[in-house]
């Protein structure tokens, strides 16, 4: 099982460009999410997906989208790149939401100049 | 929604010493509360969590107790190793979203 995989890994936009962030997981999870993390500021979710369906706004979505597309997959999309969104980018899946182990996926390194 | 607070940001102690971390939580009806550890440049994973029925638990070298009255929880690691060097983050499940809301995380180095 690969778990959660993620890409691109790494990717340099202009202001203004847009992009869409692929995740993917094996676990057969119910629930999938998005964090950014930024220097000191911990991992702050963006979107969230409790089940196949359903998508939720975590606490900074501004500027973000989401699709949950099937069970499997979970795409944040960016249609306005800005430079404050210049951060590392998580995907992570859980069984459920309620209080089950979140898994990682690697991370996706942005830079917006 | 929950607010997490960490302390403290940078931790250094010498190798075989104890660490705490610790953590407060503003919403009294989270019942979930895991610890995550992420080593430079890789992806966090848990290394252990409590839940809101149990004042402590432990794991070997881990340990974590969370005081419900005063909503804070910590995390204790003993006998600390080189490999224990890494950044690690509080969490708490936000009962309104019902999703992990983490700290701010904190740089441990344990030096040899």
């Amino acid at each position: 099982n690969a778990g959660v995989t993620q890409t691109p890994k790494f990717q340099v936009l202009k202001t203004g460009q847009s992009m869409t962030l692929q995740c993917a997981q094996d676990m057969n999870h119910n629930s999938m999410y998005w964090y950014r993390q930024d220097p000191g500021m911990g991992l702050r979710l963006i979107y969230y997906s409790a089940s196949e369906g359903t998508t939720d706004k975590g606490e900074v979505p501004n500027g973000y989208n989401v699709s949950r597309l099937n069970k499997r997959e979970f795409s944040l999309r960016l249609e306005s790149a800005a430079p404050s969104q210049t951060s590392v980018y998580f995907c992570a899946s859980s069984e459920n939401l309620s209080g089950n182990t979140i898994y990682f996926g690697e991370g996706s390194w942005l830079t917006v100049v | 929604g929950e607010n997490v607070e960490q302390h403290p940001s940078t931790l250094s102690v010498q190798e075989g010493d104890s660490a705490v971390i610790k953590c407060t939580y503003s919403d009294s009806a989270s019942n979930y509360f895991p610890w995550y550890k992420q080593e430079l440049g890789k992806r966090p994973q848990l290394i252990i969590d409590i839940r809101s029925n149990v004042g402590e638990k432990k794991d070997q070298r881990i340990a974590v107790t969370l005081n419900k009255t005063a909503k804070h929880f910590s995390l204790h690691i003993t006998e600390t190793q080189p490999e224990d060097s890494a950044v690690y983050f509080c969490a708490a499940r936000d009962t309104g979203r019902r999703a992990l809301t983490f700290g701010s995380g904190t740089r441990l180095q344990v030096q040899p």
